[in-house]
């Protein structure tokens, strides 16, 4: 079975912190995928990476960064928090891209973070 | 830009009953639509994954089927459980890789 695990389930943190969200999956997938998701807003695409290295920006990027240095691992960055960033975090990967990748998009558990 | 709709936001059904859930989207150029379920405060669980050139997936009592043409999808409970009660999504992958979710159907099955 695939597995998507996230570093945390609960995160408070202060406005203002740098704040690392970390993903790992043990499937050798791809394509890894961070989203947000809000009441009434539906999951969102923050950033996505289809290798090491490489990044692509969601439809809402801003105050976010991402990094990828390992294929496993696929790290999300909140440069300076702020209140408006408090959300459930979830993170996916998938194993390919393109018409040849067709493939599922298996999630990790979340993290609810609040910023107050 | 694709958009994915997904209607009744929340439907409540006697236990036993069968259903149909329904999702529709704006662009047909599509390579997959996956459904998923969601429950509180979790990830998501991956429920079907149908690919663009297939007409149904199915999984227990779970049918997933796909109408690329018309641009909908409809997800079908056979014998509801209470277990079955959680928010159910789908999402279509683009051509361009993006994945687009719609907002889910929030099921309640009534013991």
């Amino acid at each position: 079975d695939v597995k998507v695990t996230q570093s945390s389930r609960y995160l408070v943190k202060r406005t203002g912190e740098k704040v690392f969200l970390e993903c790992v999956q043990d499937m050798d997938h791809e394509n890894m995928f961070w989203y947000r998701q809000d009441p009434g807003l539906g999951l969102r695409l923050i950033y996505f990476s289809y290798d090491v290295k490489m990044k692509e920006k969601g439809d809402i990027p801003e105050g976010y960064s991402v990094s990828r240095e390992k294929k496993e691992r696929f790290s999300l960055i909140l440069e300076s928090a702020s209140t408006n960033q408090t959300s459930m975090y979830l993170c996916a990967s998938s194993l390919g891209t393109g018409a040849a990748g067709s493939y599922e998009q298996y999630f990790g558990p979340g993290t609810r973070l609040t910023v107050t | 830009k694709q958009e994915v709709t997904q209607i009744p936001a929340a439907l409540s059904v006697p236990e036993g009953e069968n259903l149909v859930l329904n999702c529709s989207f704006t662009d047909s150029a599509i390579y997959n639509l996956q459904w998923f379920r969601q429950d509180p405060g979790k990830g998501l669980t991956s429920l079907l994954l149908i690919q663009s050139s297939q007409r149904e997936q199915t999984s227990g009592r779970l049918n997933a089927s796909l109408d690329k043409s018309s641009g909908r999808s409809t997800l079908y409970i056979a014998a509801s459980q209470p277990g079955d009660s959680a928010t159910y999504l789908c999402a279509v992958r683009g051509r361009d890789d993006k994945i687009i979710f719609g907002k889910g159907t929030r099921l309640h099955i009534l013991p």
